[in-house]
């Protein structure tokens, strides 16, 4: 069966300093992989997309970056973090492109002081 | 701009209660349309989809939803709430030619024994 792994679950981390989140999948090949923030009131707001290694589309300009460096890993990064960044980070997967039912992982809690 | 609106935020209940949450989509092609759940410190995870076909759909854990696509609607139903249905509910919809899943901003649900 597929799974899908994030780490770290919690992350506290100082203003400017740098960031890293990352997502495993686990039983499927050549899956599409998302990340999402989601915010309280808000919904879950998708901020990249990956429909193979290499290939990234974003969806929001912002201070993050995502890489796909393996079939089935996703980083989520950013150079200096910013207060705003603060939030619930989840990554997804889905077999098809967008229209079939996404996977979601557990969440990484960020909290920029 | 596609948008997917779900008309409460919080829901109180007391169990034996029934439920019924909006949902409406403004996309005016072809949609799937989905909800997820997230209880209380799990992963967000599939209630129920709808692609074609019935419009009725049966989910789990006794949820169903109806597609109306006169109303853009997709509303979610159960006839009967237990204190474990306590959780945020989240209305998705996916477009083809949108080509991304768009989440409405969740209801947060609280059922009272």
């Amino acid at each position: 069966s597929q799974t899908i792994h994030q780490w770290p679950a919690t992350l506290v981390q100082p203003v400017g300093s740098p960031l890293s989140l990352e997502c495993t999948v686990e039983g499927t090949s050549n899956p599409n992989l998302y990340w999402y923030r989601q915010a309280a009131g808000r919904g879950l707001q998708l901020l990249f997309y990956s429909v193979g290694i290499g290939q990234i589309s974003s969806e929001v300009p912002q201070n993050l970056s995502a890489s796909r460096p393996q079939d089935r890993q996703f980083i989520l990064s950013s150079k200096k973090l910013l207060l705003s960044d603060s939030g619930f980070y989840l990554c997804a997967w889905s077999v098809l492109a967008g229209g079939n039912e996404q996977f979601f992982g557990p969440g990484t809690r960020l909290t920029v002081l | 701009a596609q948008s997917v609106s779900q008309h409460n935020h919080h829901v109180i209940l007391s169990e034996a209660a029934s439920l019924e949450l909006g949902c409406n989509y403004s996309y005016g092609g072809t949609v799937n349309l989905f909800w997820y759940v997230q209880y209380p410190g799990q992963h967000l995870q599939l209630l129920l989809k709808y692609f074609s076909g019935d419009p009725l759909v049966k989910g789990i854990k006794g949820f169903e939803a109806e597609f109306i696509k006169s109303k853009f609607s997709f509303n979610l139903r159960k006839p009967s709430v237990q204190w474990s249905d306590t959780a945020e509910y989240f209305c998705a919809a996916f477009s083809g030619g949108y080509n991304k899943l768009i989440f409405g901003a969740g209801t947060r649900l609280a059922v009272h024994p």
